[in-house]
C-alpha cells in the first residue's frame, strides 16, 4: 500500500498492558502527526514531528509516548492507559514548506479499545 | 486560540437532494479553510479548500462558500449520491501556516438515503 500505512488496524488492551502503534509514510514528507479521533469530537492533535524533531506536544498525558526514528516512521507507545483513551488514533504526514498550506495525508487509523 | 464549530452533527438527505454543512470560526486571522471527507472505516481525505481572498469555490458537485465578515463557511453538495455518505470535517488555519495549526470541527455524519 502506498501513502500512509498504520498497524495494527485494531487493538484491544488492558490498562496494565504496554503496546505500540506504528505508522509509515511512503510520500517523502518531512512532517508526521498523531491525532486522536473520538466520537462527536474534533480531531485532536497529539504530537507533531518535523524533520524528525518533536516540535509540539499538546499536553498529552505521559502514558502516550511518541517516537520518530526517521522521517518515514512514527510510533506511539502506550502504557497504563485508561478506558477514556479508547478512540481511533490517526497518523498523518505532510510536506512542510512554510509557504503554502500543507495538505494532510492520513493513515486509516488504529481503533484502540482499553478494557 | 482558534475554535471551530460545525453543524449539524448528523444530516440525512434523499439521493439527488442537496446537502449543506456549516462551520463557524472564532479567530479573524484564519484565512484557509479545508474540508476533509472520511468514509466509514477509511482515512480522512481532503476534498476541497478555500482561501479568504475568494468567496466561493466549486469542484463538480461540491462547493464551499465563505463569509469572512460573519466568520462562517459552508460545504454544499448537490445531486447527492450514496457514495457521498461519510463524515465531513471542516478546519481553519492561516494561509502559509503549517498543517499542525489546523483546528478541526467536530464532524458531520452525512447519510444519503436511496
Amino acid at each position: 500500500e502506498t501513502g500512509v500505512t498504520q498497524t495494527p488496524r485494531h487493538l484491544v488492551m488492558g490498562m496494565t498492558n504496554k503496546k505500540s502503534l506504528k505508522c509509515e509514510q511512503h510520500l517523502g514528507h518531512n512532517a508526521m502527526y498523531w491525532y486522536k479521533q473520538s466520537a462527536k469530537k474534533p480531531l485532536e492533535l497529539m504530537f507533531v514531528y518535523s524533520l524528525e524533531e518533536r516540535v509540539e506536544n499538546n499536553s498529552v498525558p505521559s502514558r502516550f509516548s511518541p517516537e520518530c526514528p526517521n522521517s518515514s516512521h512514527l510510533f506511539l507507545h502506550l502504557h497504563t492507559l485508561q478506558p477514556e483513551d479508547s478512540a481511533l488514533y490517526l497518523c498523518a504526514s505532510s510536506q512542510e514548506s512554510g509557504i503554502t498550506n500543507e495538505k494532510l495525508f492520513f493513515g486509516s487509523g488504529t481503533q484502540l479499545s482499553v478494557l | 486560540g482558534e475554535n471551530v464549530e460545525q453543524h449539524p452533527s448528523t444530516l440525512s438527505v434523499q439521493e439527488g437532494d442537496s446537502a449543506v454543512i456549516k462551520c463557524t470560526y472564532s479567530d479573524s486571522a484564519s484565512n484557509y479553510f479545508p474540508w476533509y471527507k472520511q468514509e466509514l472505516g477509511k482515512r480522512p481525505q481532503l476534498i476541497i479548500d478555500i482561501r479568504s481572498n475568494v468567496g466561493e469555490k466549486k469542484d463538480q458537485r461540491i462547493a464551499v462558500t465563505l463569509n469572512k465578515t460573519a466568520k462562517h463557511f459552508s460545504l454544499h453538495i448537490t445531486e447527492t449520491q450514496p457514495e457521498d455518505s461519510a463524515v465531513y470535517f471542516c478546519a481553519a488555519s492561516i494561509v502559509g501556516g503549517s498543517a499542525r495549526q489546523l483546528t478541526f470541527g467536530s464532524g458531520t455524519q452525512l447519510t444519503v438515503l436511496p
